[in-house]
């Protein structure tokens, strides 16, 4: 199984709301990512956690909380969002180490109203 | 940190030809360099990658070549078809989990 598996695909949410996004993936990866993507832009990082501890915050604001349930499971907490978070959320993950392939799930089409 | 830079932004080649995509990086550092196939509305999707300590890999119509000296990469798309048709990203990581990501090539194949 090489597949990293997101939910949901698509998600409209107001900006008071609360909702979250789910990645999973079964290839025993110890790093997995997630990443925002505008049209026409290349993904950007957001956050990074290994071995299932928070190892980087690209310092995004506190309206994203990311949590690692454990090895396979990777979410993230959606709140009082603006309509400029509106993009393409990707998950990814990868070996324990930095330098290898990254496997990208097929990302969450947010939008923000 | 490390930055990267793609040339063309966008590439129009004719079914069959060549298409050729530049990238540099600033950090010498850099020890890995993957490229991501992104199709419309698709995932990215990693068609080669190469190491530092090689200059050049292949993959059937597809290669990259690396110059470390001078700090840049490229990739080579060989008898280009239609389903070439993506945006394609250039990245450069040193095993930090950073992956830098250029800013992106499309490239259309023109039947």
């Amino acid at each position: 199984d090489t597949e990293v598996t997101q939910t949901p695909k698509h998600l409209v949410m107001g900006m008071t709301n609360k909702k979250s996004l789910k990645c999973e993936q079964h290839m025993g990866h110890r790093a997995m990512y997630w990443y925002k993507q505008k049209a026409k832009k290349p993904p950007e990082l957001m956050f990074v956690y290994s071995y299932e501890k928070l190892s980087i915050n690209e310092s995004v604001p506190s309206r994203f909380s990311p949590e690692c349930p454990n090895s396979s499971l990777l979410n993230l907490h959606l709140h009082a969002l603006q309509p400029e978070d509106s993009a393409l959320y990707l998950c990814a993950s990868s070996q324990s180490t930095g330098n290898t392939e990254a496997f990208f799930g097929q990302g969450t089409r947010l939008t923000v109203v | 940190g490390e930055n990267v830079e793609q040339h063309p932004s966008t590439l129009s080649v004719q079914e069959g030809d060549s298409a050729v995509i530049k990238c540099t990086y600033s950090d010498s550092a850099s020890n890995y360099f993957p490229w991501y196939k992104q199709e419309l509305g698709k995932r990215p999707q990693l068609i080669i990658d190469i190491r530092s300590n090689v200059g050049e890999k292949k993959d059937q119509r597809i290669a990259v070549t690396l110059n470390k000296t001078a700090k840049h990469f490229s990739l080579h798309i060989t008898e280009t078809q239609p389903e070439d048709s993506a945006v394609y990203f250039c990245a450069a990581t040193e095993d930090d989990y950073k992956l830098s990501f250029g800013a992106g090539t499309t490239v259309t194949v023109r039947a």
